[in-house]
Protein backbone atom coordinates (compact mmCIF):
# COMPACT_ATOMS: atom_id res chain seq x y z
CA UNK A 1 0.00 0.00 0.00
CA UNK A 2 1.21 3.55 -0.58
CA UNK A 3 1.65 5.70 2.16
CA UNK A 4 1.12 9.88 1.63
CA UNK A 5 2.53 11.92 4.35
CA UNK A 6 1.02 15.22 4.43
CA UNK A 7 2.87 18.41 6.28
CA UNK A 8 1.90 20.43 8.36
CA UNK A 9 -0.79 18.84 9.85
CA UNK A 10 -2.27 21.98 10.56
CA UNK A 11 -1.65 25.77 8.93
CA UNK A 12 -3.21 29.02 10.58
CA UNK A 13 -3.02 31.49 7.43
CA UNK A 14 -3.78 34.82 7.01
CA UNK A 15 -6.32 36.45 4.91
CA UNK A 16 -4.91 37.45 1.41
CA UNK A 17 -1.37 35.58 2.13
CA UNK A 18 -0.17 32.37 0.09
CA UNK A 19 -0.11 29.18 1.56
CA UNK A 20 1.59 25.52 0.72
CA UNK A 21 0.60 21.67 1.74
CA UNK A 22 3.39 18.87 1.13
CA UNK A 23 2.21 15.76 0.21
CA UNK A 24 5.23 12.65 0.14
CA UNK A 25 4.48 9.09 -1.12
CA UNK A 26 6.07 6.20 0.12
CA UNK A 27 6.45 4.62 -3.92
CA UNK A 28 6.64 7.13 -6.95
CA UNK A 29 3.40 8.01 -8.84
CA UNK A 30 4.03 7.37 -12.36
CA UNK A 31 1.55 5.14 -13.46
CA UNK A 32 3.05 2.72 -16.36
CA UNK A 33 0.83 4.58 -18.51
CA UNK A 34 3.11 7.83 -18.10
CA UNK A 35 0.54 9.52 -15.69
CA UNK A 36 1.09 10.19 -12.46
CA UNK A 37 -2.16 10.02 -10.44
CA UNK A 38 -1.97 12.33 -7.02
CA UNK A 39 -4.78 14.43 -6.42
CA UNK A 40 -5.65 17.50 -3.97
CA UNK A 41 -8.93 17.65 -1.98
CA UNK A 42 -10.91 19.90 0.29
CA UNK A 43 -13.28 19.07 3.20
CA UNK A 44 -15.27 21.39 4.53
CA UNK A 45 -16.65 21.30 8.11
CA UNK A 46 -19.92 18.72 6.92
CA UNK A 47 -19.32 18.35 3.76
CA UNK A 48 -18.16 15.32 1.65
CA UNK A 49 -14.66 16.51 -0.28
CA UNK A 50 -14.62 18.47 -3.17
CA UNK A 51 -11.99 17.68 -6.36
CA UNK A 52 -9.50 20.82 -6.34
CA UNK A 53 -6.52 19.04 -8.25
CA UNK A 54 -5.69 15.85 -10.13
CA UNK A 55 -2.48 14.65 -12.26
CA UNK A 56 -0.73 16.69 -9.99
CA UNK A 57 -1.57 20.29 -11.59
CA UNK A 58 -4.75 20.42 -13.71
CA UNK A 59 -7.53 22.07 -11.74
CA UNK A 60 -10.83 20.51 -12.02
CA UNK A 61 -13.83 22.65 -13.39
CA UNK A 62 -14.61 25.64 -11.36
CA UNK A 63 -11.77 25.76 -9.41
CA UNK A 64 -10.19 29.02 -8.82
CA UNK A 65 -6.48 29.79 -10.48
CA UNK A 66 -4.85 30.94 -7.29
CA UNK A 67 -5.07 27.02 -6.39
CA UNK A 68 -2.02 25.02 -8.19
CA UNK A 69 -0.09 21.62 -7.81
CA UNK A 70 3.11 20.53 -8.69
CA UNK A 71 6.01 18.19 -7.95
CA UNK A 72 6.51 14.82 -9.59
CA UNK A 73 7.79 11.44 -8.64
CA UNK A 74 7.21 11.23 -4.58
CA UNK A 75 7.40 14.81 -3.97
CA UNK A 76 4.36 17.14 -4.35
CA UNK A 77 2.95 20.40 -3.19
CA UNK A 78 0.00 22.27 -3.46
CA UNK A 79 0.11 26.08 -3.35
CA UNK A 80 -2.58 28.53 -2.33
CA UNK A 81 -1.85 32.04 -3.60
CA UNK A 82 -4.02 34.35 -1.50
CA UNK A 83 -6.23 32.47 0.85
CA UNK A 84 -9.67 33.55 1.32
CA UNK A 85 -12.09 32.79 3.88
CA UNK A 86 -13.81 30.00 1.67
CA UNK A 87 -10.39 28.49 1.73
CA UNK A 88 -10.83 26.86 5.44
CA UNK A 89 -11.31 23.43 5.70
CA UNK A 90 -9.29 20.03 5.86
CA UNK A 91 -6.62 19.40 2.17
CA UNK A 92 -6.31 15.87 1.62
CA UNK A 93 -3.58 14.37 -1.10
CA UNK A 94 -4.76 11.46 -2.88
CA UNK A 95 -2.86 8.54 -4.97
CA UNK A 96 -4.41 6.65 -7.64
CA UNK A 97 -1.36 4.78 -8.89
CA UNK A 98 -2.43 1.56 -7.33
CA UNK A 99 -5.28 0.79 -4.96
CA UNK A 100 -5.96 4.77 -3.81
CA UNK A 101 -4.95 6.05 -0.73
CA UNK A 102 -5.07 9.73 1.34
CA UNK A 103 -3.67 11.00 3.19
CA UNK A 104 -3.98 11.65 6.92
CA UNK A 105 -5.11 15.77 6.13
CA UNK A 106 -4.16 19.29 6.65
CA UNK A 107 -6.28 21.23 8.53
CA UNK A 108 -6.36 24.80 7.47
CA UNK A 109 -7.53 27.52 9.53
CA UNK A 110 -7.52 31.22 8.88
CA UNK B 1 -26.03 16.60 -13.93
CA UNK B 2 -24.18 14.06 -11.58
CA UNK B 3 -25.08 13.03 -8.87
CA UNK B 4 -24.09 10.04 -6.10
CA UNK B 5 -26.91 9.54 -3.09
CA UNK B 6 -25.53 7.04 -0.32
CA UNK B 7 -28.78 4.99 1.36
CA UNK B 8 -28.56 2.33 4.02
CA UNK B 9 -28.91 1.50 8.14
CA UNK B 10 -27.53 3.79 10.02
CA UNK B 11 -27.32 1.73 13.24
CA UNK B 12 -26.00 -1.63 12.99
CA UNK B 13 -25.31 -4.02 15.74
CA UNK B 14 -22.01 -5.86 16.05
CA UNK B 15 -21.18 -8.50 14.38
CA UNK B 16 -24.34 -7.63 11.54
CA UNK B 17 -23.57 -7.39 7.96
CA UNK B 18 -23.84 -3.75 6.52
CA UNK B 19 -25.54 -3.39 2.94
CA UNK B 20 -24.87 0.24 1.52
CA UNK B 21 -26.29 1.48 -2.07
CA UNK B 22 -24.93 4.14 -3.98
CA UNK B 23 -27.64 5.35 -6.09
CA UNK B 24 -26.41 7.37 -9.55
CA UNK B 25 -27.74 9.63 -11.98
CA UNK B 26 -26.67 11.33 -14.94
CA UNK B 27 -23.70 8.46 -15.64
CA UNK B 28 -24.12 5.33 -15.79
CA UNK B 29 -21.77 2.53 -16.38
CA UNK B 30 -19.69 2.95 -19.99
CA UNK B 31 -16.03 2.49 -20.41
CA UNK B 32 -14.03 3.84 -18.50
CA UNK B 33 -16.27 4.55 -15.46
CA UNK B 34 -16.06 3.46 -11.81
CA UNK B 35 -17.21 3.65 -8.57
CA UNK B 36 -16.38 3.43 -5.29
CA UNK B 37 -16.94 3.63 -1.40
CA UNK B 38 -14.74 5.73 0.92
CA UNK B 39 -15.72 6.32 4.58
CA UNK B 40 -14.40 8.63 7.42
CA UNK B 41 -14.49 7.42 11.02
CA UNK B 42 -15.16 11.07 13.26
CA UNK B 43 -12.59 13.17 13.49
CA UNK B 44 -9.97 11.06 11.44
CA UNK B 45 -9.02 10.41 7.18
CA UNK B 46 -10.48 9.40 5.10
CA UNK B 47 -10.12 5.66 3.59
CA UNK B 48 -11.13 3.94 0.06
CA UNK B 49 -12.94 1.19 0.70
CA UNK B 50 -13.47 -0.83 -2.71
CA UNK B 51 -14.39 0.37 -6.29
CA UNK B 52 -16.09 -1.54 -9.14
CA UNK B 53 -15.57 -0.61 -13.12
CA UNK B 54 -17.71 -0.70 -16.19
CA UNK B 55 -16.37 -3.95 -16.85
CA UNK B 56 -16.88 -5.39 -13.38
CA UNK B 57 -13.74 -5.48 -12.79
CA UNK B 58 -12.96 -4.59 -8.39
CA UNK B 59 -10.49 -3.67 -6.11
CA UNK B 60 -10.31 -4.28 -2.51
CA UNK B 61 -8.91 -2.49 0.37
CA UNK B 62 -5.84 -4.75 1.13
CA UNK B 63 -6.92 -4.27 4.87
CA UNK B 64 -10.59 -5.10 4.38
CA UNK B 65 -10.88 -7.11 1.55
CA UNK B 66 -11.84 -10.35 3.59
CA UNK B 67 -15.29 -8.71 4.59
CA UNK B 68 -16.01 -6.69 1.92
CA UNK B 69 -17.90 -7.28 -1.70
CA UNK B 70 -18.96 -4.55 -4.11
CA UNK B 71 -21.48 -5.44 -6.83
CA UNK B 72 -23.23 -3.32 -9.42
CA UNK B 73 -27.11 -3.75 -10.36
CA UNK B 74 -26.51 -1.90 -14.30
CA UNK B 75 -30.10 -1.96 -14.80
CA UNK B 76 -30.93 0.17 -11.59
CA UNK B 77 -27.79 2.20 -11.91
CA UNK B 78 -26.90 1.29 -8.18
CA UNK B 79 -23.51 0.28 -6.78
CA UNK B 80 -24.12 -2.16 -3.30
CA UNK B 81 -21.48 -2.68 -0.47
CA UNK B 82 -21.20 -5.35 1.68
CA UNK B 83 -18.79 -5.29 4.95
CA UNK B 84 -18.97 -8.13 7.07
CA UNK B 85 -18.79 -8.65 10.87
CA UNK B 86 -18.92 -4.76 11.67
CA UNK B 87 -17.51 -3.88 15.11
CA UNK B 88 -17.40 0.42 16.33
CA UNK B 89 -14.76 1.05 15.01
CA UNK B 90 -16.28 0.83 11.94
CA UNK B 91 -18.73 3.67 13.07
CA UNK B 92 -17.71 6.35 10.00
CA UNK B 93 -19.21 8.84 7.63
CA UNK B 94 -19.88 5.91 4.52
CA UNK B 95 -19.50 8.05 1.03
CA UNK B 96 -19.80 6.99 -2.39
CA UNK B 97 -17.73 8.14 -5.64
CA UNK B 98 -16.72 8.02 -8.95
CA UNK B 99 -13.33 6.86 -8.90
CA UNK B 100 -11.61 9.94 -10.05
CA UNK B 101 -13.14 11.59 -7.36
CA UNK B 102 -14.57 14.22 -9.01
CA UNK B 103 -18.47 13.37 -7.79
CA UNK B 104 -18.97 12.58 -4.43
CA UNK B 105 -22.60 11.62 -2.20
CA UNK B 106 -23.05 13.53 0.59
CA UNK B 107 -22.12 10.73 2.85
CA UNK B 108 -24.47 8.70 5.41
CA UNK B 109 -23.31 8.22 8.99
CA UNK B 110 -23.33 4.40 10.11
CA UNK B 111 -22.93 4.01 13.98
CA UNK B 112 -21.66 0.35 15.12
CA UNK B 113 -23.43 0.20 18.48
CA UNK B 114 -25.22 -2.79 20.42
Amino acid sequence: EIVLTQTPVSSVVTLGQPASISCKSSDSLVHTNGATYLSWLLQRPGQPPRLLIYQVSTRFSGVPDRFSGSGAGTDFTLKISRVEAEDVGIYYCMQARQFPTFGQGTKVEI
Amino acid sequence: QITLKESGPTLVKPTQTLTLTCALSGFSFTDGVGVGWIRQPPGKALEWLAIIYWDDDKLYSPSLKSRLTIIKDTSKNQVILTLTNMDPVDTATYYCANVVADHWGPGMLVTVSS
